[in-house]
């Protein structure tokens, strides 16, 4: 069992949607990171989280600490959104990343 | 500052060759990482330095993989022998606490 697990695997949405992807992890954390890769690789940083809630434009990132769980909610979705999503921790007293495998989103106009 | 920069950002070898890729980081981060990603999973870790210390490698760091930060600034990754089973996409990140930049990337494949 991965220390991160992401669900679900593969989104399709309408465009206008509430999109939510869900991040479970089975460690003692520090952070945990919401991050977007495009096609071609480059990752970006959208939240670093510890605790309680984080927003951004369209975007609102959630965790439960005593859960061991976040959540990426997008709001009213557009197809630029589509990428990979990938949850990210980093373990208690570590400084490395553990990655989830991804979750891929697809926006349909 | 312009980030985290990769290079090459694609490269393709044959079998038997060695390949080295550059990463440089963001000045004021201490602490620089190289991941390896497969097409659908998540990046998977190799090895760290804080400052020019190599302090963690992974076990997937076979003996044809080394890793270096002179001077505490750029790092080099260098595999030697490569194999089809090398290709992959190569990040590289830095950090200074809990905050992440990751580099675009150099994507290797062998044939």
């Amino acid at each position: 069992k991965n220390e991160v697990e992401q669900s679900p695997q593969n989104l399709t949405a309408q465009e206008g949607e509430f999109i939510t992807i869900n991040c479970s992890y089975s460690v003692g954390i520090s952070a945990l990171h919401w991050l977007q890769q495009h096609p071609g690789g480059g990752i970006v940083s959208l939240f670093m989280l510890s605790s309680g809630k984080k927003k951004h434009g369209r975007l609102i990132a959630t965790i439960n600490i005593q859960e061991k769980h976040s959540s990426l909610h997008i709001t009213a979705s557009h197809p630029r959104d589509s990428a990979v999503y990938i949850c990210a921790v980093i373990v208690t007293s570590g400084s490395r990343l553990t990655f989830g495998e991804g979750t891929q989103l697809t926006v349909n106009p | 500052d312009t980030g985290v920069s990769q290079n090459p950002r694609h490269k393709i070898t044959k079998r038997g060759q060695n390949v080295t890729f550059r990463c440089d980081p963001i000045s004021e981060h201490n602490r620089l990482y190289w991941y390896r990603q497969t097409l659908g999973q998540g990046p998977e870790f190799l090895t760290y330095f804080q400052n020019e210390a190599q302090l963690e490698k992974s076990r997937l760091l076979s003996d044809r993989f080394s890793a270096e930060r002179p001077k505490g600034s750029f790092s080099t990754l260098e595999i030697q022998r490569t194999e089809q089973g090398d290709s992959a996409m190569y990040l590289c990140a830095s950090s200074l606490g809990p905050l992440y930049t990751f580099g675009s990337g150099t994507r290797l494949t062998v044939v």
